[in-house]
């Protein structure tokens, strides 16, 4: 089974700075998805970015980019230019590529606390 | 990106009584549901995957008796809390995805659920 652990509960940062979150993997397969929600206090589940393992070049989106090491297990998140609407719950999450037995749900780690100081 | 509505976004039932959730795909065809829990404060945990017209594949530790999960249409998946006890108020929360493919996974807004 896979597990993800993300080892900072809690992160602060000022507002315009840049954060990194950190998120590290355990698994036996050799292609899969990464992922990064954000749960802001209205829970509801929003994609940051997302990572395929077959693919070396790190995935961007706007402010928010990834650093992505298959031989290390690690995904780890960066913010740049934080700004108030990013305070949330940071999740990392894995899926594997294979369908059914419910063996492409996904797997999330427990989570971070993202708070921006103004 | 593509819209799921849950309903309701809060209810709270007696001990003893059954409840309904409903996970809706509102503008594409979802072959798969996922049901996820989330405890405060904590991680979100898959329940169950199911696909449309077939029984539901439920996670190890989860009641299938107790979480019944109907997929009955491409479009709306169905948890049912059985004999709802205190210790099953949580943060239920569904996805739908369109194929089996590399595509994302939607997210509902999720149900606080509150057994007295």
């Amino acid at each position: 089974a896979q597990t993800v652990t993300q080892s900072q509960p809690e992160m602060s940062v000022q507002e315009a700075e840049t954060v990194t979150l950190s998120c590290t993997y355990d698994t036996s397969e050799s292609d899969y998805y990464l992922f990064w929600y954000k749960q802001p206090p209205s829970r509801q589940m929003i994609l940051v970015i997302r990572q395929e393992a077959y693919k070396q070049q790190n995935a961007t989106e706007n402010r928010f980019s990834v650093n992505f090491q298959k031989a290390a297990k690690s995904f780890s998140l960066k913010i740049s230019d934080s700004q108030l609407g990013d305070a949330a719950m940071y999740f990392c999450a894995y899926r594997s590529p294979y369908s059914g037995g419910g063996a492409d749900g996904l797997t999330f780690g427990k989570g971070t606390h993202l708070i921006i100081q103004p | 990106g593509a819209v799921v509505s849950q309903h309701p976004s809060r209810v709270i039932c007696k001990s003893g009584t059954s409840v309904k959730i409903e996970c809706r795909s509102l503008d594409f065809q979802a072959t798969t549901m996922f049901w996820y829990r989330q405890f405060p404060k904590q991680s979100l945990m898959l329940m169950a995957t199911s696909n449309e017209g077939s029984k539901a594949t439920y996670e190890q530790g989860v009641e299938k008796d107790k979480f019944l999960i109907n997929h009955a249409s491409l479009t709306l998946s169905t948890l049912t809390v059985t004999s709802a006890h205190p210790e099953d108020s949580s943060f239920y929360i569904c996805s739908a995805r369109e194929d089996s493919s590399n595509t994302e996974a939607f997210f509902g807004q999720g149900t606080r659920l509150t057994v007295v």
